[in-house]
C-alpha cells in the first residue's frame, strides 16, 4: 500500500516563481489536508477538503490555492512564491486519524 | 480558541529510563485525542486515539492515558529507536479538523 504520495520531495524556487505540489491517496478517504511545518511552529493547516468538490481555508491560507481534482488527488499551488513559504509541506488524508505523506521540502530563494 | 500544549519541548533519557510526555488541552467537547510519532525527514505516523477520560491504550513500550484536561504518553524502559518527535492533536466540538501541539522531541541515549 502506497498510502499518501507527495511529489516532488524537494524543490528550490526563486521568488515569484510558481509551482504545484501534488498529493494522491489510495485509501479511499474523503478528507484531505495540506499542512506546513516550520521549526518551533508545529503543524499549521493551510487548506483542507472534506470531500471531493469542496475545499476550505485553514489557519494559514494566504499565498496558496488548492484543487481537489478527484477523490484521490489534492494539489497545492503557490502562484508567486515568497521566501516566507520556505517550509516542509505535508499532505494527509483521513477518515478518523490522519495518514501523512513523506513531505515536500520547499526552499524559496 | 482551542489550545493544545505539549511539554516538555525536549527530553533526553538514558536507555531504560522511563518517563512521560504531557499534552494538555483546553477545548469544548473533546471528540478525540491523537498521538503521532515523527522521525526526522518523515511524515507523522499515527500511534493512538483516545476518546474519553479514563481510557488507556498501549503499544510496545508506549502507553497513552487521558483525563478531562490532559493526556500522557508514558514510555517504559525506552530504547534509542524510540527517539523521535511525538505530536499530540485534538478534535473538538463540531469540527473534525485536528489541532496539533508543537511536539516533544525525545532523544534516548544508549
Amino acid at each position: 500500500n502506497a498510502g499518501v504520495t507527495q511529489t516532488p520531495k524537494f524543490q528550490v524556487l526563486k521568488t515569484g516563481q510558481s509551482m504545484t505540489l501534488q498529493c494522491a491517496q489510495d485509501m479511499n478517504h474523503n478528507s484531505m489536508y495540506w499542512y506546513r511545518q516550520d521549526p518551533g511552529m508545529g503543524l499549521r493547516l493551510i487548506y483542507y477538503s472534506a470531500s471531493e468538490g469542496t475545499t476550505d481555508k485553514g489557519e494559514v491560507p494566504n499565498g496558496y490555492n488548492v484543487s481537489r481534482l478527484n477523490k484521490r488527488e489534492f494539489s497545492l499551488r503557490l502562484e508567486s512564491a515568497a521566501p516566507s513559504q520556505t517550509s516542509v509541506y505535508f499532505c494527509a488524508s483521513s477518515e478518523g486519524e490522519l495518514f501523512f505523506g513523506e513531505g515536500s521540502r520547499l526552499t524559496v530563494l | 480558541e482551542d489550545q493544545v500544549t505539549q511539554s516538555p519541548e525536549a527530553l533526553r533519557l538514558q536507555e531504560g529510563e522511563s518517563s512521560s510526555l504531557n499534552c494538555s488541552y483546553t477545548v469544548s467537547g473533546l471528540r478525540g485525542l491523537f498521538w503521532y510519532r515523527q522521525d526526522p525527514g518523515k511524515g507523522p505516523e499515527f500511534l493512538f486515539t483516545l476518546y474519553s477520560a479514563g481510557e488507556e491504550k498501549e503499544k510496545e513500550r508506549l502507553k497513552a492515558t487521558l483525563t478531562k484536561k490532559e493526556s500522557f504518553l508514558h514510555i517504559t524502559a525506552p530504547k534509542p529507536e524510540d527517539s523521535a518527535t511525538y505530536l499530540c492533536a485534538v478534535q473538538a466540538g463540531g469540527s473534525y479538523i485536528p489541532t496539533f501541539g508543537r511536539g516533544t522531541s525525545l532523544i534516548v541515549h544508549p
